[in-house]
């Protein structure tokens, strides 16, 4: 059961428009959620993230979207650039006995067309 | 952000042997590390859960018995595969969680197994 879901396996975008990658999840009990950044044959690198009592976190050029009814993530990445192109994986967190356990989507890769 | 190590970063091995997975937290102490696999294609999969001076946490269907971790310090966890088989062949990534750090892990830069 897929509890962190990413629908858009790729994305390609225009260098200088907005990428905008989606994220669901079906477990109302996430209390945090992160994007990660991953290239090939290396580890994730942490981008952003939002806890749930927000709808909106903002760190330069990227901003994470939280819509909790509708359970639904984004990440906005503008403008673009061809550093951005990578894996993306959306991640949701939760609290058990005291540690952290993440939930990790399937990931979108993202390529910006220079 | 703080930095985590993992070695080696790529091995190939005979079936029916044992791989150790070292996994290093470089400016920080880490009471709690994960291990985490990624198949082709598909996303990162929570195997278990390493506490210093604890038994780690499994996740539902990874074999303890199979995987072996052992978080002796605050800085080190490891991950030994035990009788290896082609199956296990995967991208192993391991995280840690710093200790002023709320909500996040710093990932490993892995270790592709492939089992031969």
């Amino acid at each position: 059961d897929q509890q962190v879901k990413q629908n858009s396996p790729s994305l390609s975008v225009q260098e200088g428009r907005i990428s905008i990658l989606n994220c669901d999840y079906t477990n109302s009990m996430f209390d945090y959620f992160l994007w990660y950044k991953k290239y090939p044959a290396e580890g994730p690198t942490f981008l952003i993230s939002i806890s749930s009592i927000k709808d909106k976190n903002e760190d330069g050029r990227f901003t994470v979207f939280l819509n909790k009814s509708a359970k639904h993530l984004s990440l906005h990445i503008v403008p673009s650039q061809p550093g951005d192109s990578a894996v993306y994986f959306c991640a949701a967190s939760l609290f058990i006995f005291g540690n952290e356990k993440l939930t990790f989507g399937t990931g979108t890769r993202l390529t910006i067309i220079p | 952000g703080a930095v985590v190590s993992q070695h080696p970063s790529r091995v190939i091995c005979k079936s029916g042997t044992s791989v150790k997975i070292e996994c290093r937290s470089l400016d920080f102490q880490a009471t709690t590390m994960f291990w985490y696999r990624q198949f082709p294609k598909q996303s990162l999969m929570l195997m278990a859960t390493s506490n210093e001076g604890s038994k780690a946490t499994y996740e539902q269907g990874v074999e303890k018995d199979k995987f072996l971790i052992n978080h002796a310090s605050l800085t080190l966890s490891t991950l030994t595969v035990t009788s290896a088989h082609p199956e296990d062949s995967s991208f192993y990534i391991c995280s840690a969680v710093a200790g002023s750090s709320y909500n996040e892990q710093f990932f490993g830069p892995g270790t592709r197994l492939t089992v031969l």
